[in-house]
Parts: C-alpha cells; structure tokens; sequence
C-alpha cells in the first residue's frame, strides 16, 4: 500500500532555531501533500497545502514566513519551523493524496517538536 | 468554529459489544467523510469512508451511517475487540473536486473493556 514517510519522530530544540521536518511518499508520486498540526486532545489541524513545484496554500492564520513548506519534487515535502518558540511546540504530521484511489489520504506517522 | 464536532471525548464499551461514535458537521459543503484510528505520537490510520451521495457504507467490522439532512454520521463496531482501543477522529473533505485538506474532528477515545 502506499506509505509516507516521515522524518524525524520527535525533535527537541532550542528556541531560536529552525527545525526541518521532511515527508517522502515511498512508493507513489504525491503531488499534493498536506501538513497538519496537532496540540494535546485537540484535532488535527490543518496548516497549509503543498503543491509539487508551486508555492503552498496556507489556512487562514498560519503563518507562511515562520512555517516554510518546500515541495520540489514528487516524492518530497518538508516543512521547516524558522526560529521556533515553546508555543510551536506540537505534532506536526504530513498527509498525501494517493492517485488512482478516490481520496485516499495517507498519513505520516507524525512529528513531536519541543521547543525549549 | 469547529466545523467537525466529536461531542462525546471518551467512550468505554465491554468486549463483544457494538462501539457507536459519533460526529457532527455544520458545513453544508462537505461531500466526503472519513474515519481515523489513532494512537498517540503516531499518524491516523485510514479507517472506513463514505460518500454523501450513500447513507451506509460498510467494511468488515466497520458501518459508517451518515444522515445527510442532520448533518450526523456515526461509527459502528461490532464486534468490539480490545485492540480497538484508540482515538478515533472523524474527518470531512470538503466538494469540489480538488485535492482539499481534510478538517478534523476532536476526536473520542474508545476504551474497549474485556
């Protein structure tokens, strides 16, 4: 079946700083991927759209210079936190949609960010 | 505005009996529905879908219901079994055609008791 993959699991970084986190689809071509965040025993969230070779869709509130999102090829989207705060701190997961299958969304298995 | 609701945070059901989640929407563009298990610090897996041209949609143990004009679908397990204990979070695409992002519910923690 078609998996994402997702990278790292879980960061822990400084305040300041910027973290990259990268989603590939291992065995599909994802034009399109989404990525999602998600606070404590709250819904997934969606932050912004990503379109291989174009500039992202970001939702309404999310900010587009503090969360850069890269899609330049088929197989790859990163998402990359500039100058992270503790309130950035969440599980960020990426989604892509599967062609040939009626909106098959597949997951990644997620990214815990602290930021300390 | 939550456009998803998941009304019900927790729910325990016994081994062997039907676990029925349910969810809400207030968008009336909404034209596909989905289902996630979840377990913590990991992605949603792909449960069960449906169409808002069905009103039933089912999948082994798995029966998505969907009342369109309430705007009101639920989840069917039956029957349970412990390793359906998880977060379950139902999710809406909204029409168009587009590849669209899905909205989420909050989501509701099922605990399956033997």
């Amino acid at each position: 079946g078609a998996v994402v993959s997702q990278h790292p699991s879980r960061v822990i970084c400084k305040s300041g700083t910027s973290v990259k986190i990268e989603c590939r689809s291992l065995d599909f071509q994802a034009t399109t991927m989404f990525w999602y965040r998600q606070f404590p025993k709250q819904s997934l969230m969606l932050m912004a759209t990503s379109n291989e070779g174009s500039k992202a869709t970001y939702e309404q509130g999310v900010e587009k210079d503090k969360f850069l999102i890269n899609h330049a090829s088929l197989t790859l989207s990163t998402l990359t936190v500039t100058s992270a705060h503790p309130e950035d701190s969440s599980f960020y997961i990426c989604s892509a949609v599967v062609r040939g299958r009626d909106y098959g969304y597949t997951f990644g298995s997620g990214t815990r960010l602290t930021v300390v | 505005d939550q456009q998803v609701k998941q009304n019900s945070p927790s729910l325990s059901v016994q081994e062997g009996r039907i676990s029925i989640l349910n969810c809400d929407y207030t968008n009336s563009m909404f034209d596909y529905f989905l289902w996630y298990k979840k377990y913590p610090a990991e992605g949603p897996t792909f449960l069960i879908s449906i169409s808002s041209i069905k009103d039933k949609n089912e999948d082994g143990r798995f029966t998505v219901f969907l009342n369109k004009s309430a705007k009101h679908l639920s989840l069917h397990i039956v029957p349970s079994q412990p390793g359906d204990s998880a977060v379950y979070f139902c999710a809406a695409k909204r029409s168009g055609g587009g590849a669209d992002g899905l909205t989420f519910g909050k989501g509701t923690h099922l605990i399956i008791q033997p």
